[in-house]
């Protein structure tokens, strides 16, 4: 059965700070995601990772894969409040649906 | 705006009750999936329909039910309800097993 982790689950970071968010999966997949959740919002899309060494990045979020290791980092570059949300990441199931990490509530803070 | 679109946004209803949850894909988008997000258990897949065929089951109860119907909307049947369904309801739609986009979400409220 295919699980994913995410640690750390909070994380209170202050404006201008870096972090990273970490994502391991127990079983091959070919696909992982990572979304945003804004409190009760829908989910956005921030980055698909189809590849060993896979290398994404969006403004101040840098998202990497490492399917050896089945391990995905989320970097965060010196945070501003604005990215205070709850980001996921979800792995592709066999039968393409997603099976999502717990999820990792950031708090932004001046 | 993902392009996919649910109704109703918010539903409060009472145990024992049944409602129907309906997802309208993103134009051309053949698969549609169903998930459940509570705080206790997270996001949970449901159920995945491919041009009106069920193709994967997640975790859905038995008194859980859904299906797509020739122009490629979904709707999820939520039966026998119970204060433990309340949960945001969570559609999304793919072109096959690509990226998934979702829908603004149900909130269903069970008193």
């Amino acid at each position: 059965e295919l699980k994913v982790e995410q640690n750390p689950l909070f994380l209170s970071m202050q404006e201008g700070k870096n972090y990273t968010i970490y994502c391991n999966y127990s079983t091959t997949s070919d696909r992982l995601y990572w979304y945003r959740q804004d409190p009760g919002k829908s989910l956005e899309s921030l980055f698909v990772l189809l590849s060993n060494g896979a290398v994404k990045q969006e403004g101040r979020l840098m998202a990497s894969l490492d399917t050896k290791a089945r391990l995905s980092t989320l970097h965060i570059t010196a945070a501003v409040h604005d990215l205070s949300a709850t980001y996921f990441c979800a792995v592709g199931g066999s039968q393409g649906n997603l099976i999502f990490g717990k999820g990792t509530k950031l708090s932004v803070k001046p | 705006d993902s392009g996919v679109t649910q109704t109703p946004k918010h539903l409060i209803t009472a145990t024992g009750q049944r409602v129907t949850l309906r997802c309208s894909p993103r134009s051309g988008d053949l698969s549609v999936y169903w998930y459940q997000q509570s705080l206790d258990q997270g996001l949970q897949f449901l159920i995945q329909y491919y041009n009106g065929e069920e193709r994967a089951k997640g975790n859905i109860l038995e008194r859980f039910s859904a299906q797509q119907f020739p122009d490629l909307h979904s709707e999820l049947n939520l039966s026998s309800l119970e204060l433990g369904d309340s949960a945001l309801y969570f559609c999304a739609s793919s072109l096959d097993r690509g990226e998934q986009y979702f829908g603004p979400g149900t909130r269903l409220t069970v008193t």
